[in-house]
């Protein structure tokens, strides 16, 4: 059973460009969390889907993110007019379960780099 | 308060012990974990510790937790080369998904 895959592992992009990070969960799970990690810091939740589904995006800057998790295929966050302070290291993590009740039984992901130039 | 503080380097001779700290703020914190990243890899759970317990012993692993201080600190017994990594202290609280993280300690183990 493969873990929790992202791609790219390294991304770099000029400012103004768009930025698009994939992950696809376990086998078998269907709860996706993004994180991201700015430079010396902690990783930072941003946003809980499920399949077809947002549940929680209160991370999520108000403008130019977005994420989605579709029936088929894996979930992407979308990075528009990149700047800057959007260089930092991006995580995935996926549950079989609800992560609920304190408990996160969450698998992670390598993490994509991204760099904006 | 979802902060979660821990200190940022550390390095230790191989065969000895190491002992990585972490504080946090919230006090509703129920369950709190200890995250490894090894270079180029994804974060792994080594290992969680619920709030009702002050202690957890696995293998070369130990958890204390002192919930009066909210202090959490791992203990690596017999540090290997291979316990070379970035250490994330975490929590969560009661209800809720999210995790909250520190910023990692950078455990260096010299020969």
């Amino acid at each position: 059973n493969a873990g929790v895959m992202q791609n790219p592992r390294h991304l770099v992009r000029r400012r103004g460009q768009e930025a698009r990070l994939r992950c696809s969960p376990m086998k078998g799970h269907s709860h996706v969390y993004w994180y991201r990690q700015l430079p010396e810091e902690g990783l930072k939740f941003m946003v809980y889907l499920q399949k077809e589904n947002i549940i929680d995006e209160s991370g999520m800057p108000k403008e130019r993110f977005s994420a989605e998790f579709p029936k088929e295929g894996p979930s992407i966050l979308r990075i528009q007019q990149v700047v800057r302070g959007d260089s930092a290291a991006y995580f995935c993590a996926s549950s079989p379960v609800p992560a609920t009740g304190g408990y996160t039984e969450a698998f992670f992901g390598q993490g994509t780099r991204l760099t904006v130039v | 308060g979802e902060d979660v503080e821990q200190s940022l380097f550390l390095s230790v001779r191989e065969g000895d012990s190491s002992v990585i700290n972490c504080t946090y703020t919230d006090s509703s914190s129920t369950y709190l974990y200890w995250y490894k990243q090894e270079p180029g890899a994804g974060l792994q759970l080594l290992t969680y510790i619920f709030s009702n317990m002050d202690m957890k012993q696995d293998q070369r692993l130990t958890v204390l937790l002192n919930k009066k201080d909210k202090h959490l600190s791992l203990r690596i017994a017999d540090t290997q080369t291979g316990d070379s990594a970035i250490y994330f202290c975490a929590e969560s609280s009661p209800h809720d998904y999210k995790l909250s993280f520190g910023a990692g300690t950078t455990v260096t183990v010299r020969a």
